[in-house]
């Protein structure tokens, strides 16, 4: 069973570019979860999705960012007119359907995100 | 203090010791796990630990909850150079889905 799949591993965008992060979860998994995690420190939780529905957002920043996770295929976390401060580790994390008996999150390797 | 935070923040031992890491957090939780994250890498999940639990054990690892102190201690015994990487605690807000993570305890085991 593959685990959480990211791509890029890194990727460079110059300031006011888009930048596109993809995550694949664990096969079985329908929750998805974006972290990002800033130089020298824990992971901030950002979005919480489920197939085609966005369940909470509360730690995406106002402007610019958004995600998604469609009926088919990956889950999108997107990045517009990045900034700076933008640049960071972005992780996605899958977990099974509620009521399977876990709530333990699975992370992928992340995407090092560097806005130049 | 932020939810979830770890102490201390760099531990370096010799192979072979044991280390143990805390954790202390600030509101009431569902459960708390803890993660490994080798130097730019993804997070590894550990163990988690219910708040109706105090103590488990996984392999070399083992993990204290204490509720009334809001704390937490991840022991690693008989530690290996491999074992050298960040750890975190995570602690849930009552969702069961949104985790709060500490800026983590760098362990060094010297070999």
């Amino acid at each position: 069973n593959a685990g959480v799949m990211q791509n890029p591993r890194h990727l460079v965008r110059r300031r006011g570019q888009e930048a596109r992060l993809r995550c694949s979860p664990m096969k079985g998994h329908s929750h998805v979860y974006w972290y990002r995690q800033l130089p020298e420190e824990g992971l901030k939780f950002m979005v919480y999705l489920q197939k085609e529905n966005i369940i909470d957002e509360s730690g995406m920043p106002k402007e610019r960012f958004s995600a998604e996770f469609p009926k088919e295929g990956p889950s999108i976390l997107r990045i517009q007119q990045v900034v700076r401060g933008d640049s960071a580790a972005y992780f996605c994390a899958s977990s099974p359907p509620r009521g399977v008996g876990s709530y333990e999150q699975y992370f992928g390797p992340g995407t090092r995100l560097t806005v130049t | 203090s932020q939810q979830g935070e770890e102490d201390p923040q760099a531990l370096s031992i010799q192979e072979g010791e044991n280390a143990t890491m805390n954790c202390s957090y600030k509101t009431s939780i569902n459960n708390l796990q803890w993660y490994r994250q080798n130097s730019g890498r993804g997070l590894v999940h550990l163990i988690l630990i219910r708040s109706n639990e105090r103590e488990k054990h996984s392999g070399r690892l083992r993990v204290t909850l204490d509720t009334s102190k809001k704390s937490s201690s991840l022991l690693i015994t008989a530690s290996r150079a491999a074992d050298t990487a960040s750890y975190f605690c995570a602690t849930d807000d009552g969702s069961n889905y949104k985790l709060t993570f500490g800026k983590g305890t760098l362990l060094t085991v010297n070999p």
